[in-house]
């Protein structure tokens, strides 16, 4: 069952421009995450936000979340070439055993 | 950092055959899961284990089958390979989560095509 749905599937852009990703789900959570997987490889996670928070940061990447409208955001500002990715959200779906279900993702392409 | 290996990143199999896909993590995480990823799919969770010899079903374990003798190793077992098994299978390993949540992390995954 697909819980997170990202919007958009898909994104071009600029180096040096910001990409926002969505993310929709629809039952209540714990928490969110986001991963990103470059091509043919595996995924890799990026950030934790908790029910309880609003916006989060690592770097260059910033995560809200909206719990009452159940979505989060993730913004790459400043992009690189090196941010081409899909870019996946994953919720635990409001359960403790570390279960994720993952949306399909968006790809990323930040052309040089 | 967690280091999760897969055994294989590429395999070709032929129907009929019995395939095992392994996968080791070295930080001691009780939880392992197995996924396939497929185009317009996206990830989809085959079976999860929370401790050593338990596993719960995920969403589509039909055809597959798991084993954990050992908390580093978990196995993905498909009985007898199919052409509709042909996909990336990724290996994933996290902490016990409780309701704070815990990454999990990744294999480089295995292409594995059945002929």
């Amino acid at each position: 069952s697909q819980q997170g749905e990202e919007d958009p599937q898909a994104l071009s852009i600029q180096e040096g421009e910001n990409a926002t990703m969505n993310c929709s789900y629809k039952t209540s959570i714990n928490n969110l995450q986001w991963y990103r997987q470059n091509s043919g490889r595996g995924l890799v996670h990026l950030i934790l936000i908790r029910s309880n928070e609003r916006e989060k940061h690592s770097g260059r990447l910033r995560v809200t979340l909206d719990t009452s409208k159940k979505s989060s955001s993730l913004l790459i500002t400043a992009s690189r070439a090196a941010d081409t990715a899909s870019y996946f959200c994953a919720t635990d779906a409001y359960s403790n055993t570390g279960k994720l279900i993952f949306g399909q993702g968006t790809t990323l392409q930040v052309k040089p | 950092d967690v280091k999760v290996t897969q055994s294989s990143r590429y395999l070709v199999k032929r129907t009929g055959e019995k395939v095992f896909l392994e996968c080791v993590q070295d930080m001691d995480h009780e939880n392992m899961f197995w996924y396939r990823q497929d185009p317009g799919l996206g990830l989809r969770l085959i079976y999860f284990s929370y401790d050593v010899k338990m596993k719960e079903k995920g969403d589509i374990p039909e055809g597959y089958s798991v084993s954990r003798e050992k908390k580093e190793r978990f196995s993905l077992i498909l009985e007898s390979a199919s052409t509709n098994q042909t996909s990336m299978y990724l290996c994933a390993s996290s902490l016990t989560a409780g309701h704070r949540g815990q990454p999990q992390h990744f294999g480089d995954g295995t292409r594995l095509s059945i002929l």
